[in-house]
């Protein structure tokens, strides 16, 4: 069955520190995947997204993500972090074509970036 | 900027009573979604639209009806609500490709629910 992991439900940093959230995907191919923020009470924003091309996607914020199909990995990094950045990352896949439109979310990262 | 606005925000119900969830999207996207967050589950995908007229089953429709009168407006219904459905639910539109997947959903601000 398609299914997105998070291993770590709360990831907690120090502000200035680098940061790394985990994201395994399985499916069949390789799917879209994406990195959504939910700051609190708010509803989610789209950080970046992968299809294809350069395994290293640049998005909002100085957030990137490796894609590694070896791997099925999508993981997210930020060379420092601000307390800003405190919130609950989801990691997200969904097909090419058919039923594509429906995004698989992992169950989310919660981040604390203490001060 | 695209923009997706749920109402009401904050909901208490009775149980076995109906409610209504309702969502406006002035993106003039195709795709709307209704989505649940739990704590443990993430994200859970309820029922989804590909345009006025349609809706299609998610990955959890039981005890749900959704409704797309329009392309701006997106329902969710719950006919006999149930304790169990408390949580926040979240609605999205996203894209005019279609089936595609690489659509990037915009969210709104999410309806928390509690059933009692």
């Amino acid at each position: 069955a398609q299914s997105v992991t998070q291993p770590d439900a709360r990831v907690t940093v120090s502000e200035g520190a680098s940061l790394q959230l985990r994201c395994k995907y399985s499916y069949s191919g390789t799917p879209y995947l994406f990195w959504y923020v939910q700051y609190q009470r708010q509803g989610l924003q789209l950080l970046l997204k992968y299809y294809s091309g350069d395994p290293v996607v640049q998005g909002v914020n100085g957030f990137e993500a490796e894609f590694s199909k070896s791997d099925s990995s999508f993981h997210l990094r930020k060379a420092s972090v601000h307390w800003s950045d405190s919130a609950v990352y989801f990691c997200a896949a969904s097909k090419y074509g058919g039923s594509g439109n429906k995004l698989i979310f992992g169950t989310g990262t919660l981040l604390s970036v203490k001060p | 900027e695209a923009a997706v606005t749920q109402s009401p925000r904050n909901k208490v119900a009775v149980t076995g009573g109906k409610v209504t969830l309702s969502c406006n999207q002035t993106n003039n996207h195709n795709n709307m979604y209704w989505y649940r967050q739990d704590t443990g589950h993430g994200l859970r995908l309820i029922h989804y639209s590909y345009g006025a007229g349609s809706t299609e089953k998610g990955d959890i429709p039981d005890g749900y009806k959704a409704s797309r009168p329009s392309q701006e407006n997106f329902s969710l219904i719950l006919e006999l609500a149930t304790p169990s459905q408390t949580s926040v639910y979240f609605c999205a539109s996203g894209g005019n490709r279609g089936r595609f997947g690489q659509n990037t959903l915009y969210f709104g601000a999410g309806t928390r629910l509690s059933v009692l």
